[in-house]
């Protein structure tokens, strides 16, 4: 089953703009990753927040993590078009023997508008 | 600096057929390794992951398998492909369990 949920699934927003992307999960995590894909290509990794944080800046990026309400946010400051992407939260899940592996939520599809 | 190569790009394949699919990975050591497939428009699902060589754990039971022949090679074969198979399959590589993975470009797979 999806671990994490990311909402809205399509945002669409005018250059300048901020972009809000929310991610949900339903268990306890050890820790949370944001990824980026660009169309037709693989992931990157943007960030990973640890269960005991709440807050991580990394250049024009901005994730939140809240423990008690199991759910995470990305926020993308000044967008520009480049921006244009898939955003995905990823959730490390116990996959048995002390091994943890990442669950990916479906994706939100940013659209930034020149 | 480390980086990872997969391929190929892109691949068509009629049913029945068999399947081979490369990564590797330069620049580190005893990297954990992943096989992910990614369906249009959805997230990612794991298939197989390995800690080290000869060490493969499967995620899903499917029509395929994995195998590490060597500390950064990780290989995804079938003997037949279904239509099913068909999708974006992506490698990946992290350090550790719990530390960011690095993918490759992906192999785009098409059943006929």
């Amino acid at each position: 089953s999806q671990q994490g949920e990311e909402d809205p699934q399509a945002l669409s927003i005018q250059e300048g703009e901020n972009a809000t992307m929310n991610c949900s999960y339903k268990t306890s995590i050890n820790n949370l990753q944001w990824y980026r894909q660009n169309s037709g290509r693989g992931l990157v990794h943007l960030i990973l927040i640890r269960s005991n944080e709440r807050e991580k800046h990394s250049g024009r990026l901005r994730v939140t993590l809240d423990t008690s309400k199991k759910s995470s946010s990305l926020l993308i400051t000044a967008s520009r078009a480049a921006d244009t992407a898939s955003y995905f939260c990823a959730t490390d899940r116990d996959s048995g023997a002390g091994s943890y592996q990442l669950t990916f939520g479906k994706g939100t599809k940013l659209s930034v508008i020149p | 600096s480390q980086t990872i190569h997969q391929w190929p790009a892109t691949l068509v394949q009629p049913v029945g057929s068999p399947l081979s699919l490369e990564c590797t990975v330069e620049g580190t050591s005893n990297p954990n390794l992943y096989w992910y497939r990614q369906a249009a428009g959805r997230g990612l699902q794991l298939l197989f992951y390995s800690v080290g060589i000869g060490q493969i754990s499967s995620e899903v039971p499917q029509n395929l398998s994995a195998s590490r022949p060597q500390d950064r090679q990780f290989i995804l074969s079938s003997k037949k492909l279904l239509l099913s198979d068909s999708g974006f399959y992506l490698c990946a590589w992290s350090v550790l369990v719990d530390q960011p993975q690095h993918f490759g470009d992906g192999t785009r797979l098409s059943i006929l």
